[in-house]
């Protein structure tokens, strides 16, 4: 089985600092890890995705993420944060081998506050 | 621009009615999903399907059915409502291939009384 663990319910970061979302996974195979945030009243909309090849990933928004295959870990990452990035963050995993679109687990969320 | 819609927005229904909630889109995705998010659950899959006439049950689909009968549509019916189906929905399309990203739209806010 599956499964995604966001550790932190929340995380605060003063406005320009870096930000780091954590994310750890666990599946028998190589992952497919996805990203996505989550305004308020709003659908999730996708990030970034790590498939295979370079283990920093880079998308949308200035955001990042660095797979770490030891550790089991795609941790959400942005060098400067900015207040619009306040929203709730969501990590998903899926195993390639348990076939299509049935296989995605999401994380139960991180909310990101950027404070001014 | 492609989109998903749901409708509607928002409902209150009360216990033991029948409950349709639409989604529609203009991706020209095979796939598509139903998801409801719950605080401290994140979200669970309830049905999805990879084409017409396809359906099939998420983690969570007791109490829930599907049908798809073309591309853009995949309405969930909540068949005899109740309060544990209190929550937000939404529906998800994406592309065949399974590292594809997941498109989703605004979701639905269902309350049941």
């Amino acid at each position: 089985a599956q499964s995604v663990a966001q550790p932190e319910d929340q995380v605060n970061v003063a406005e320009g600092n870096p930000l780091t979302v954590k994310c750890t996974y666990s599946v028998s195979g190589n992952p497919y890890l996805f990203w996505y945030v989550q305004y308020p009243n709003r659908g999730l909309q996708f990030l970034l995705k790590y498939i295979t090849g370079d283990n920093l990933v880079k998308g949308s928004y200035g955001f990042e993420a660095e797979f770490n295959k030891s550790q089991t870990s795609f941790h959400l990452k942005k060098p400067s944060a900015l207040v619009s990035d306040s929203a709730l963050y969501f990590c998903a995993v899926r195993d390639p081998r348990g076939g299509g679109a049935d296989g995605l687990t999401f994380g139960k969320g991180t909310h990101l506050i950027i404070q001014p | 621009d492609a989109e998903i819609t749901q409708s509607p927005r928002h409902k209150i229904t009360e216990t033991g009615r029948q409950v349709t909630l639409a989604c529609h889109q203009t991706w020209n995705h095979n796939n598509m999903f139903w998801y409801r998010q719950d605080l401290g659950h994140g979200l669970r899959l309830i049905h999805y399907s990879y084409g017409v006439q396809d359906t099939n049950k998420g983690e969570v689909s007791d109490g829930y059915s599907v049908s798809r009968s073309n591309t853009e549509d995949l309405p969930l019916t909540l068949e005899s409502a109740a309060s544990s189906q209190t929550s937000v929905y939404f529906c998800a399309s994406s592309e065949l291939r399974d590292n594809s990203p997941l498109h989703f739209g605004n979701g639905t806010r269902l309350t049941v009384t």
